[in-house]
């Protein structure tokens, strides 16, 4: 059982550049979720999937797109590198949805640089 | 939306001494937190949460305070070890809106 794991752990960018950032968890979790980590300011929601098929909009959006492949996959796009998507990047998921409490898993991170 | 305020954002204190990480929230609807904390160049790890229908929630050394009418909940941790020396989040919850606090770096001295 390997949790939530995440590919690639690290990349560098130029701007303008397109990658797919991978997550994959082996729980059985319903709802994933894609942060976004900056010095002093926490994680931001990017995107979160509640249920297979389903994705929506979280805190910071803006150039980012989202694949919810199945149950167990959640990928997240940048179309267009800049400088400022220079973050780390945690997917984490839960097991339970909507009104419910839940705790949420993280997996290791993706280290991004865009120059 | 939710915004969390963390304080402080550096704690240290001697190995044995007890250390407390406040936060406070803004959205009366919360009603899940909480607490993470993350080791360098790992992803975060849940500690402890509590819900907004308990005051306060106990696991071994580590203990959270929640009051609701005031907005703000806590982390306690007693008798530390260097071991505990980490980020450690809080946050707070609202259907499908997680918002964190930035964080407090714990460092625990021999």
């Amino acid at each position: 059982n390997a949790g939530v794991t995440q590919t690639p752990k690290f990349q560098v960018l130029k701007t303008g550049q397109s990658m797919t950032l991978q997550c994959a968890q082996d729980m059985n979790h319903n709802s994933m979720y894609w942060y976004r980590q900056d010095p002093g300011m926490g994680l931001r929601l990017i995107y979160y999937s509640a249920s297979e098929g389903t994705t929506d909009k979280g805190e910071v959006p803006n150039g980012y797109n989202v694949s919810r492949l199945n149950k167990r996959e959640f990928s997240l796009r940048l179309e267009s590198a800049a400088p400022s998507q220079t973050s780390v990047y945690f997917c984490a998921s839960s097991s339970l949805t909507g009104a419910q409490q839940e705790t949420q898993y993280f997996g290791p991170g993706t280290r991004l640089l865009v120059l | 939306g939710e915004n969390v305020e963390q304080h402080p954002s550096t704690l240290s204190v001697q190995e044995g001494d007890s250390a407390v990480i406040k936060c406070t929230y803004s959205d009366s609807a919360s009603n899940y937190f909480p607490w993470y904390k993350q080791e360098l160049g790992k992803g975060p790890q849940l500690i402890i949460d509590i819900r907004s229908n308990v005051g306060e929630k106990k696991d071994q050394r580590i203990a959270v305070t929640l009051n609701k009418t005031a907005k703000h909940f806590s982390l306690h941790i007693t008798e530390t070890q260097p071991e505990d020396s980490a980020v450690y989040f809080c946050a707070a919850r609202y259907n499908n809106d997680m918002r964190f606090g930035a964080g407090t770096r714990l460092t625990v001295k021999p």
